[in-house]
């Protein structure tokens, strides 16, 4: 049972290149989350998906793009990487809408450094 | 707005001892659902229980319980007997249900000492 599956794992990046992480879900939510994580500051929400063909603004969107490709999949593109964006990538889903209450189900986290 | 604390940064304690972490939270809503995740040292995050506003009956699981106070908007976390394998950060997080958002909190950093 793979869960929630994220590629890569981890990524060096030149600042001003572009990159799409990858997120994969089999579990048949209808919600999906990028989070970031940076020491101190916990997870901070980047973009979500409420159901397939939608996605909002979390708290941090900028620099961001999300596509949900399908119910399974939702990536995150930085189209011109910048320093601060080095972070851990956490992708995650949930059962059900937004407004569920039921649990968020996290991938195994991407590393990216941008030099 | 939701927000999550956790005041405790870090915590270490020895191997046996007992630990609680704090969480205090903040929210407008009447219904709300609180959660605890672990993060181990290899990375993932590790789902660890469920609570809604409606139930403030206090869970145990093994080592692991939990006292939900709606009086102090408090969700705090002990381990019993505690284990160097219960060293990990360990985030409490908040979701309303007029929301669509998982707020977080910091965190805490357990180390259990041999």
């Amino acid at each position: 049972n793979a869960g929630v599956t994220q590629t890569p794992k981890f990524q060096v990046l030149k600042t001003g290149q572009s990159m799409t992480l990858q997120c994969a879900q089999d579990m048949n939510h209808n919600s999906m989350y990028w989070y970031r994580q940076d020491p101190g500051m916990g997870l901070r929400l980047i973009y979500y998906s409420a159901s397939e063909g939608t996605t909002d603004k979390g708290e941090v969107p900028n620099g961001y793009n999300v596509s949900r490709l399908n119910k399974r999949e939702f990536s995150l593109r930085l189209e011109s990487a910048a320093p601060s964006q080095t972070s851990v990538y956490f992708c995650a889903s949930r059962a059900g809408g937004p407004h569920s209450g039921n649990t968020i189900y996290f991938g195994e986290g991407s590393w990216l450094t941008v030099v | 707005a939701q927000k999550v604390t956790q005041a405790q940064t870090e915590i270490s304690v020895v191997e046996k001892e007992d630990v609680t972490l704090d969480c205090v939270y903040e929210t407008r809503d009447t219904t709300y659902y609180l959660f605890w995740y672990k993060q181990p040292p290899s990375g993932e995050l590790v789902f660890l229980i469920r609570r809604n506003s409606f139930d403030e009956q206090n869970e145990i699981s093994g080592r692991y319980s939990w006292n939900f106070q709606k009086s102090t908007s408090s969700f705090n976390f002990t381990i019993t007997a505690s284990q160097v394998v219960d060293s990990a950060v360990y985030f409490c997080a908040l979701s309303e249900a007029s929301g669509q958002n998982f707020v977080f909190g910091p965190g805490t950093r357990l180390s259990v000492l041999p």
